[in-house]
């Protein structure tokens, strides 16, 4: 069963625009991390948030989380045509099981 | 270089034939795992492995089996591949940490015909 559900499914935006997608999930989890795939290809990490955490920054990305609610948002901000990929959420567990989520689709278009 | 290193990359085969998809990481990891991809259900684990000898079913195993006689190598094995099996398999290694990423493999695209 999945444990993260990305919203949007899809996203299509223009160079320098900023990319928000959010993940929501439904039990406690240890952190919670975001991966990237470019078509086809295997997923790389890209940012991880520990549930103590409420925001955490790398070069142009913002992940929020809020456990409380439930949820963590991934800001790509002045999005380039090269961050065309998909984007998951995982939520790790207390044993360091993974549990990823359908994902959002992003294209940015020059 | 560290790498997870799947093989073969590409694989199409016939409905009942035995097949092995090997797994090899170079990163001295504890933890592995195999995840099957589909399209709108994202990655779903299919069967991990916390340490040499360790392994347990995922979210879906029916179909598969996978041994860890060694750290390194962790090999997804179909018995009698059929057609649901058609897929994009991913493999992926990290450290038995909950706050270590994971490193993924480039994936096997199997098609059962």
């Amino acid at each position: 069963s999945q444990q993260g559900e990305e919203d949007p499914q899809a996203l299509s935006i223009q160079e320098g625009e900023n990319a928000t997608m959010n993940c929501s999930y439904k039990t406690s989890i240890n952190n919670l991390q975001w991966y990237r795939q470019n078509s086809g290809r295997g997923l790389v990490h890209l940012i991880l948030i520990r549930s103590n955490e409420r925001e955490k920054h790398s070069g142009r990305l913002r992940v929020t989380l809020d456990t409380s609610k439930k949820s963590s948002s991934l800001l790509i901000t002045a999005s380039r045509a090269a961050d065309t990929a998909s984007y998951f959420c995982a939520t790790v567990d207390s044993w360091g099981k993974l549990q990823f989520g359908a994902g959002t689709q992003v294209v940015v278009t020059p | 270089e560290a790498q997870v290193t799947q093989n073969p990359r590409y694989l199409i085969t016939v409905t009942g034939k035995k097949l092995t998809v090997t797994c090899s990481q170079n990163m001295n990891h504890e933890y592995m795992s195999w995840y099957r991809q589909d399209p709108g259900l994202g990655l779903r684990q299919i069967y991990y492995s916390m340490n040499v000898e360790v392994t347990d079913k995922g979210d879906v195993p029916e179909g598969y089996k996978v041994s860890r006689k060694e750290k390194r190598n962790f090999p997804l094995i179909l018995e009698s591949p059929s057609p649901n099996q058609t897929s994009l398999y991913f493999c992926a290694s990290s450290f038995q940490t909950t706050g270590s990423e994971a490193f993924f493999g480039q994936g096997t695209r199997l098609t059962v015909v």
